[in-house]
């Protein structure tokens, strides 16, 4: 298995709602990767998780909340999202958090805020 | 920061065609990596190459290290290559991922 799942694949939410994105992998892979992508642009970085400990927060707004609750699992929390947070939202896992692995990214969540 | 620049940012081929996409960083890495993000937004890794050559079918790329720069080899163009082609990067001296703005490949048939 060298997937790296992500659902749902498109969510629509108002600014008050509560929502998580799921990603999972079975890769064996001990570090996972949130970025969002908007339209025309790269992808950026916004957590990282190595060994189920969060590593790197690339100073994201506290209205996401990610959770790595095993080493196969990744959550991405959503409350009081703002229409400019609409995006794609990418994980991605690697065998390590260090500088000479290889990427993998799911499919992405195409997530809406109006 | 570490700047990533890719050439050219848009590229229109017909079908059949060869291509190269150049990847040029601004620091010394040790991570390159090459993906192809597919019209439904699927990243695929193409190539993890920080040095050297690699094939895998129609595709190869070359990265000189220390030169800075690297290329992306497509032969024989087909419609599916259709997409972005992102060029990433990790400085030796740190270890988040820098993407570069991507090169926008549209295969004619």
């Amino acid at each position: 298995d060298t997937e790296v799942t992500q659902t749902p694949k498109h969510l629509v939410m108002g600014m008050t709602n509560k929502k998580s994105l799921k990603c999972e992998q079975h890769m064996g892979h001990r570090a996972m990767y949130w970025y969002k992508q908007k339209a025309k642009k790269p992808p950026e970085l916004m957590f990282v998780y190595s060994y189920e400990k969060l590593s790197i927060n690339e100073s994201v707004p506290s209205r996401f909340s990610p959770e790595c609750p095993n080493s196969s699992l990744l959550n991405l929390h959503l409350h009081a999202l703002q229409p400019e947070d609409s995006a794609l939202y990418l994980c991605a896992s690697s065998p390590r958090q260090v500088t000479n692995e290889k990427l993998f990214f799911g499919s992405g969540t195409q997530l809406s805020v109006l | 920061g570490i700047q990533v620049e890719q050439s050219p940012p848009d590229l229109i081929l017909q079908e059949g065609a060869n291509s190269t996409l150049r990847c040029n960083f601004s620091d010394s890495v040790n991570n390159l990596q090459w993906f192809h993000q597919n019209p439904w937004g699927q990243l695929i890794n193409l190539f993890y190459i920080p040095s050297g050559t690699k094939q895998n079918g129609r595709l190869s790329a070359t990265t000189v290290a220390t030169e800075r720069y690297s290329l992306l080899y497509i032969s024989s163009s087909q419609t599916t290559d259709s997409g972005v082609y992102f060029c990433a990067v990790i400085m030796n001296r740190d270890d988040k991922i820098i993407f570069g703005k991507g090169t926008r490949l549209h295969i004619l048939p």
